[in-house]
C-alpha cells in the first residue's frame, strides 16, 4: 500500500481481556517497529523488527506484552490479560532499513474499560 | 542516559509569523535527527531531517538548525498558516526513534 496501515483504529476492551492489533508496513520496509502514546504524551518505544534478525523488546512494558512479525511484513502487537494503564495509542512504523527515516501508521486508539 | 527534550509545551503564533521550535537533546553521539508533526488523530508525520554533519537544512517553509556544540535542534516554520497547528515532536533516531515530549503550536487567526 502507500503507506502504513493499522487496523483496528479504535478497540474498546475490558479489563483482563486478551487484545490483537494489527500493522502492515509500507511494502519493502524491513524495519517495522511499535511505539505507545498515552494522551499528551511523547512516544515510548515498545519493539523493534529488522529483517529475519532477533527483535529488539527491550521496551515491552511487562511480559503480557508481545509482538510476531509473520513473513517479514505484516506484524500483530497482543496485550493479555488488559489493564485500564494500557490505555493509549498504540503507533506502529516503518523504515526502508534500520536507522532510517521512519514513516508511521495511523494508530490503534485502546481503551481498557 | 540518552534523552531529548522540548524547552516550551506550547507555543501559540500568530498566522503569517515565523514559529521556532527548540529541542535539546543529551546524546552527544547522535549523528541524526527528525522533525515529525502529529495532528490531532493522527500518527506522526516526517516533516524533515538532519545528519550531524550539517548545520541547516532547509525544506518547503521549513528549515532545521542544528548545534552541536549545545546539543541543540530547532524548527523554523515560515510564514504559519494554519494548517500548522499540531504537535511537533523532535526525535534522535537510530535503531529506534527517541522521542522529546513534543511542543504544540496553536495559530492564530
Amino acid at each position: 500500500g502507500a503507506g502504513v496501515s493499522q487496523s483496528p483504529s479504535n478497540k474498546v476492551t475490558e479489563k483482563g481481556k486478551d487484545v490483537e492489533l494489527r500493522c502492515d508496513p509500507i511494502s519493502g520496509h524491513t524495519a517495522l517497529y511499535w511505539y505507545r502514546q498515552s494522551l499528551g504524551q511523547g512516544l515510548e518505544f515498545l519493539i523493534y523488527f529488522q529483517g529475519n534478525s532477533a527483535p529488539d523488546k527491550s521496551g515491552l512494558p511487562s511480559d503480557r506484552f508481545s509482538a510476531e512479525r509473520t513473513g517479514g511484513s505484516v506484524s500483530t502487537l497482543t496485550i493479555q490479560r488488559t489493564q485500564q494503564e494500557d490505555s493509549a495509542v498504540y503507533l506502529c512504523a516503518s523504515s526502508l532499513q534500520g536507522g532510517e527515516t521512519q514513516y508511521f501508521g495511523p494508530g490503534t486508539r485502546l481503551l481498557v474499560l | 542516559g540518552e534523552s531529548v527534550g522540548l524547552h516550551l509545551p506550547t507555543l501559540s503564533v500568530q498566522e503569517g509569523d515565523n514559529s521556532i521550535i527548540n529541542c535539546a537533546y543529551s546524546n552527544s553521539a547522535s549523528d541524526y535527527f527528525i522533525w515529525y508533526k502529529q495532528e490531532s488523530g493522527k500518527g506522526p508525520q516526517f516533516i524533515i531531517d538532519i545528519r550531524s554533519n550539517m548545520d541547516k537544512r532547509q525544506g518547503q517553509r521549513v528549515t532545521v538548525l542544528l548545534n552541536k556544540t549545545v546539543k541543540h535542534l530547532s524548527l523554523q516554520i515560515a510564514a504559519t498558516q494554519p494548517g500548522d497547528s499540531a504537535v511537533y515532536f523532535c526525535a534522535e533516531a537510530g535503531n529506534k526513534l527517541t522521542f522529546g515530549g513534543g511542543t504544540r503550536v496553536l495559530v492564530k487567526p
